[in-house]
């Protein structure tokens, strides 16, 4: 129940297209959804949160969807640039302490 | 402010080793945490603290202990290191269940 599923294991682009990851959840306790990017040999970066009260959430070219019936959440970058070729993680957790990660996307947009 | 320190950056012990991997944060973050990053399995929590003096188990806590002092350090030890243990370790710090700070990270080898 603890476990978040994360899809695709990786996923190339051409620069200008949208990129979708997606994260699947089972435990229903889980309040707060962030999503994190993380470069070679760097630490993970918080990029966009969502909670399950909204179902949508845009930063810039950063968009969460939310579908709390479905526990489903995905992650779109539209207008992909060839900096945004990172490992990108969807996580969850219940009153922020727990944080639960999916195993990983590589995103690789090309030029 | 540093953020979150790390350090060392990278270490290579022998077997049934011990050793302490440091983490520090300026910013009077209540919740600390430690995580292990393996290929294909993303973050699994080791061990996390809500605040001086309160330490709890994560996912994967057999094999290393924690304690908390003070706000600012929460170092993480090796008791008697083992190959399973090769794996890059980061250190986070949050506010308000944001978890969005994370260290450089420590490479650690186990030979």
């Amino acid at each position: 129940q603890q476990q978040v599923k994360q899809s695709p294991q990786s996923l190339i682009v051409q620069k200008g297209g949208i990129s979708i990851i997606n994260c699947a959840y089972e435990n229903t306790a889980f309040d707060y959804f962030p999503w994190y990017q993380q470069f070679p040999g760097k630490g993970p970066a918080l990029l966009i949160a969502i909670r399950p009260d909204v179902s949508e959430k845009k930063e810039g070219r950063f968009t969460i969807s939310f579908n709390k019936s479905a526990k489903q959440f995905s992650l779109h970058i539209m207008d992909s640039q060839p900096g945004d070729s990172a490992t990108y993680f969807c996580a969850a957790t219940v009153y922020g302490q727990n944080f639960v990660f999916g195993p990983g996307t590589r995103l690789s947009v090309l030029p | 402010n540093a953020g979150v320190t790390q350090t060392p950056k990278f270490q290579v012990l022998k077997t049934g080793q011990s050793m302490t991997l440091q983490c520090a944060q300026d910013m009077n973050h209540e919740y600390m945490s430690w995580y292990r990053q393996d290929p294909g399995m993303g973050l699994r929590l080791i061990h996390y603290s809500v605040g001086a003096g309160i330490t709890d188990q994560g996912e994967v806590p057999n094999g290393y202990n924690v304690s908390r002092s003070t706000t600012e350090d929460f170092p993480l030890r090796l008791l008697s290191a083992a190959p399973s243990q090769t794996s890059v370790y980061f250190c986070a710090s949050s506010y308000s269940g944001l978890l969005a700070f994370f260290g450089q990270g420590t490479r650690l080898t186990v030979v």
